[in-house]
């Protein structure tokens, strides 16, 4: 079994200022992460994912995240937050070769001029 | 061209029609998925398939039903559309490296 859970629904930060998104993750596997980012009225594009490499993952955009075994957690950090960054974000579980991804609620990330 | 398209990108229906929303990809992956979104709840998975002959359920599968014409073609079908399947869809394609490839999406309103 797999979950994931987004533990803000709503994060607000002004211009310039980092950005926390934060995800805990359960599986009974060794998970593959992943997270997504979908503009107003648009698909969803991949950030960034960790699939048992490196634990602290760069992705697009000046993203990253970082995999914490012991917290169950792969919080989204970026150090200055730009306008364009204003977005729904998904962070996604795939775990033990099942290749089903599971998707938290998401957080919608507003940013303030 | 789009890796992923889905077809139609809007559409409006009436309650107790059939309606089919098609997905084809480009990516040469052997695994399809349908999710539905709906705000504040994320993506939840319809139905999978991970090759022509295998098609599964997911979580929300009840009043759908699908077809994997193809390895790069994949159909939804709402039997008899409710309002409340009014939702945002989506169709992805991964493959081994866990790359997950989504569509644009299909707007779908059930009057």
């Amino acid at each position: 079994a797999q979950s994931v859970t987004q533990l803000d629904s709503h994060v607000s930060v002004s211009e310039g200022t980092p950005v926390l998104l934060r995800c805990n993750y359960s599986s009974s596997y060794s998970p593959s992460l992943f997270w997504y980012v979908q503009h107003p009225n648009k698909g969803l594009q991949l950030l960034l994912k960790y699939t048992s490499a490196a634990t602290l993952v760069k992705g697009i955009n000046g993203f990253e995240a970082e995999f914490k075994k012991s917290e169950t957690s792969f919080h989204l950090t970026k150090p200055s937050a730009h306008m364009s960054d204003a977005a729904e974000y998904f962070c996604v579980v795939s775990a033990g070769g099942s290749y089903i991804p599971t998707f938290g609620r998401g957080t919608s990330l507003i940013v303030h001029p | 061209d789009a890796d992923v398209t889905q077809t139609p990108r809007n559409r409006i229906t009436k309650t107790g029609k059939r309606i089919m929303l098609e997905c084809s990809q480009t990516k040469g992956h052997d695994r399809m998925y349908w999710y539905r979104q709906d705000p504040g709840l994320g993506l939840r998975l319809i139905y999978y398939s991970f090759d022509v002959k295998d098609i599964n359920k997911g979580e929300i599968s009840d009043g759908y039903s699908v077809s994997r014409q193809a390895q790069a073609k994949f159909s939804l079908s709402l039997e008899s559309a409710i309002p409340n399947q009014t939702a945002l869809y989506f169709c992805a394609t991964s493959g081994v490296d866990y790359g997950y490839t989504f569509g644009s999406g299909t707007r779908l309103t059930v009057v």
